[in-house]
């Protein structure tokens, strides 16, 4: 299996403020057939599902705010919320689906 | 809309069984493969097993081959995780997840969840 580890544990960030999150795989997760990565970004709050934010790497799921950024390639890649908001206060896993689903062990984001 | 609702957790002894369902709407149910992915504080999320919307092709993670089955019924448009010879580490948020596509790994769609507690 794959395995995916992120950066930082958590972080506190102003309202208004940029959080980055990182995360890396320990095997390209680029498909050569079609030069995609096969990586998403989920958000998770208290008592619900992770919710999908970003897929292939960089494209926003349906409703997501342009607010959150995914970017990176092969095995190093970045959520970047911009302009945080409160409602933005969760966990964010990173996935990759390349081979066998595995996630990575989660980033807290709180409120400065 | 999709929806995914999963029914069938609580409390088990260790060495006992428990099966899952997970009843799916607002989608062809035989056109996605779905899901099982458990969660727990110490272990996060962890992917247990697969089966696609033409019932045969199933896939399992290693932690769990052996001891769970998953199964679907079309009828039903309901998904099962038939979970054996339960330990104390398979206590976690059971998740019924559907699949972006036939079998791609991407979930956009999640139940709520249902809790399974093993414990003597």
């Amino acid at each position: 299996d794959i395995m995916m580890t992120q950066s930082p544990d958590s972080l506190a960030v102003s309202l208004g403020e940029r959080a980055t999150i990182n995360c890396r795989s320990n095997r390209s997760v680029v498909s050569t057939s079609n030069n995609k990565n096969y990586f998403a970004w989920y958000q998770q709050k208290p008592g619900q599902p992770p919710k999908a934010l970003l897929y292939w790497a960089s494209t926003r799921a349906s409703g997501v705010p342009d607010r959150f950024t995914g970017s990176g390639s092969g095995t190093s890649f970045t959520l970047t919320i911009s302009g945080l908001q409160a409602e933005d206060a969760a966990v964010y896993f990173c996935q990759q689906y390349y081979s066998t689903p595995t996630f990575g062990p989660g980033t807290r984001v709180e409120i400065k | 809309q999709v929806q995914l609702v999963e029914s069938g957790g609580g409390v088990v002894q260790p060495g006992k069984s428990l099966r899952l369902s997970c009843v799916a709407s607002g989608f062809d149910f035989t056109d996605y493969s779905i899901h099982w992915v458990r969660q727990t504080p110490d272990r996060g999320l962890e992917w247990l097993a697969v089966v696609a919307g033409n019932e045969r092709d199933k896939n399992y993670s290693d932690f769990v081959k052996g001891r769970f089955n998953i199964s679907r019924d079309k009828s039903k448009n309901t998904v099962f995780l038939q979970m054996d010879s339960l330990r104390p580490e398979d206590t976690a948020v059971y998740y019924c997840v559907r699949d972006s596509g036939t079998y791609l790994g991407l979930f956009f769609y999640w139940g709520q969840g249902a809790r399974v507690t093993v414990s003597s």
